[in-house]
């Protein structure tokens, strides 16, 4: 059972589209990550959200922590192909000590 | 800032055969985290270290799969003996220990591929 459900699992759109990925549990989460990863390379933390409601954003992407801190959102405007990658969301369970991650998003941009 | 540093980058070996992953984290973190991420999944926990002590390995097979951090720095992984089943990506990562999100840096991976 995964504590984080990540859809949709695959996504393929077309350049200058918009998109949102969502990130879902039934826990109370204390903190809440996004990673990219790329093929061959380690993920690589985009944001992290500490508070119930939290909307940050990085140039073309933006993250939103739901406001009971059980989901979040992230939502890429006008998605180019370096937007390309596997997604992950990856949070730290209130009163637990660790990092569970999501099963991904795989996000394809075509040119 | 050097990043994490993971060697080798790829490893093939036959099933029953042993292997053994190095991971250098960046410098001044003390926490670190062998991650083992299967193909199309994301990465799954399999031990944290605090310096050189355990902090969570409950989801280490123990009964093949062995790590150590000695002096607090690098720190193995070791399958002994490896099983097919085992093929995925080994990455390791580090935090700073005041980090309360558990914000962390990943090394490239190692992908191991048991035949």
């Amino acid at each position: 059972t995964q504590l984080l459900e990540q859809s949709p699992q695959f996504l393929s759109i077309q350049e200058g589209e918009n998109l949102t990925v969502y990130c879902n549990s039934s826990s109370v989460f204390s903190s809440l990550q996004w990673y990219r990863q790329e093929p061959g390379e380690g993920p690589v933390l985009l944001v992290t959200v500490v508070t119930g409601g939290e909307v940050k954003k990085l140039k073309r992407l933006t993250f939103q922590f739901g406001d009971a801190r059980k989901d979040s959102s992230l939502h890429i405007t006008a998605a180019q192909p370096g937007d390309t990658g596997l997604y992950l969301c990856a949070g730290v369970i209130q009163g637990a000590q660790k990092l569970v991650f999501g099963q991904g998003t795989r996000l394809t941009i075509n040119p | 800032e050097a990043g994490v540093a993971q060697s080798p980058r790829y490893k093939i070996i036959e099933k029953r055969q042993s292997v053994a992953f190095w991971c250098n984290p960046i410098s001044g973190h003390a926490t670190l985290y062998w991650y083992q991420q299967i193909l199309g999944q994301g990465p799954k926990l399999l031990i944290q270290f605090q310096n050189n002590g355990v902090v969570d390995d409950s989801q280490l097979p123990k009964d093949r799969f062995s790590a150590e951090r000695l002096k607090g720095v690098d720190s193995t992984l070791k399958i002994q003996p490896a099983k097919l089943e085992d093929s995925a990506v080994y990455l390791c990562a580090s935090s700073l220990f005041s980090s309360r999100s558990y914000e962390q840096y990943f090394g490239p991976g190692t992908r191991l591929t048991v035949t």
